[in-house]
Parts: structure tokens; sequence; C-alpha cells
């Protein structure tokens, strides 16, 4: 049972436009939402996050937005960049949390 | 560099070997997990350390999976009789424990494993 999904296995964007990843999830006790993003033969690298009590929090070229009634949230990245060129992972910790579940990523394509 | 180190970063085994994997965290950090990423899928996880105590294993981690944090810094996990379904990538993180909310991880490279 998938908790949390990101339906897109893969995206492409022009360079400069918008790139607006997706995430849904199914599990109303998480607490915080995380973005993840990993190059080939690298691990994860955290990107930003969000509190559950939030709807938006923002960090340069990078917003990411929660509606916890729709239980989705979606990480914008604007401008785009080729070196954004990667495969994004939705997280969502549980409260009280430790453990981490993660969505199966989406790769993100910025064509120059 | 002070990032997460993780040993070996490729392992070749034969089915019914056992094979053991280290992960040197970020030093100050208390929290220590192990991930296992499949093909076209997220970190799965496994395993979880608060200092040298195991506070979480997931249903994912069988009998023949095993995972140690002696004295609270380096850790390993051992898979004993492999099998080909144990052909992954084993992902090891850390982070510093904060009271609320999320603590961002820093992952490791990974250690490739095949089993043939």
């Amino acid at each position: 049972d998938q908790q949390v999904k990101q339906n897109s296995p893969s995206l492409s964007v022009q360079e400069g436009r918008i790139s607006i990843l997706n995430c849904d999830y199914t599990n109303s006790m998480f607490d915080y939402f995380l973005w993840y993003k990993k190059y080939p033969a690298e691990g994860p690298t955290f990107l930003i996050s969000i509190s559950s009590i939030k709807d938006k929090n923002e960090d340069g070229r990078f917003t990411v937005f929660l509606n916890k009634s729709a239980k989705h949230l979606s990480l914008h990245i604007v401008p785009s960049q080729p070196g954004d060129s990667a495969v994004y992972f939705c997280a969502a910790i549980y409260t009280g949390g430790f453990k981490t579940i993660f969505g199966a990523g989406t790769r993100l394509f910025v064509k120059a | 560099d002070t990032g997460v180190s993780q040993d070996p970063r490729h392992k070749i085994t034969k089915r019914g070997q056992n094979v053991t994997f280290r992960c040197d965290p970020i030093s100050e950090h208390n929290r220590l997990y192990w991930y296992r990423q499949t093909l076209g899928q997220g970190p799965e996880f496994l395993t979880y350390f608060q200092n040298e105590a195991q506070l979480e294993k997931s249903r994912l981690l069988s009998d023949r999976f095993s995972a140690e944090r002696p004295k609270g810094s380096f850790s390993t996990l051992e898979i004993q009789r492999t099998e080909q379904g144990d052909s992954a990538m084993y992902l090891c993180a850390s982070s510093l424990g904060y009271l609320t909310g999320a603590n961002e991880q820093f992952f490791g490279p990974g250690t490739r494993l095949t089993v043939l």
C-alpha cells in the first residue's frame, strides 16, 4: 500500500519555465513533508520541507505547497535550470517521527 | 569530507553468502537510518537508531537482516544467506535529533548489492 504517491514518473520542462512536481498521500498522521533530489550514483539530498501546519514554504527558486484537505503537495521550481535535471522524491514523516515514507520519484528533465 | 560514507560501494555475491555493509554517519548526528531502494522505487525504510538503540524495524527486515550501531557511531547492516531478491541499493542516512518536526536526513552514496 503506497502511502506516498508520485504519479508522474517523468516530467520535461524548458529551461526558464516552471517545473511542477506533484505528490499525493493517504495517511493523515504524517507530520512533515520533504522533497529530496537525487543525481545518478549519489544518495538523495534534501531540498525543502514543510510542516503539516503550514501551506507554503519557499526557499529561493523552490516552493512547496501543501493542501491538507486534498492530501496533496507540490514542488514548484522557477525558473527551471538544466542542473535541476534529477529524480525528485516526495517524502513524509509520521507524527513523533523518524520513520520516513518516500514516493517512487519523478524524473525531471530540463531542456536547454 | 564530513558527509555520510558507506562501504563498500558495490558488492557482488553468490546466493547463500553473508554480506556486511558499513555506514559512517556525520559525526554529530545521533540518528541513523537504513533504507533499501530498488529500481524505479523510492527508498524503503528498514531500520532506525537513536544513538546505539535500535528503535524501529520495518517488516521488510526479515530475520536474515541484522543491524547494529555499537557505541552510537558507525553502523553495520548484515544480510545472512542472501537471496536474489536482496539485490538492491542499500542507503544509509543520518540526522540530528530534534524534539519536533522534520529532521533533514543526509544520505550516503549507497551500497549496491547484486546477488547472483
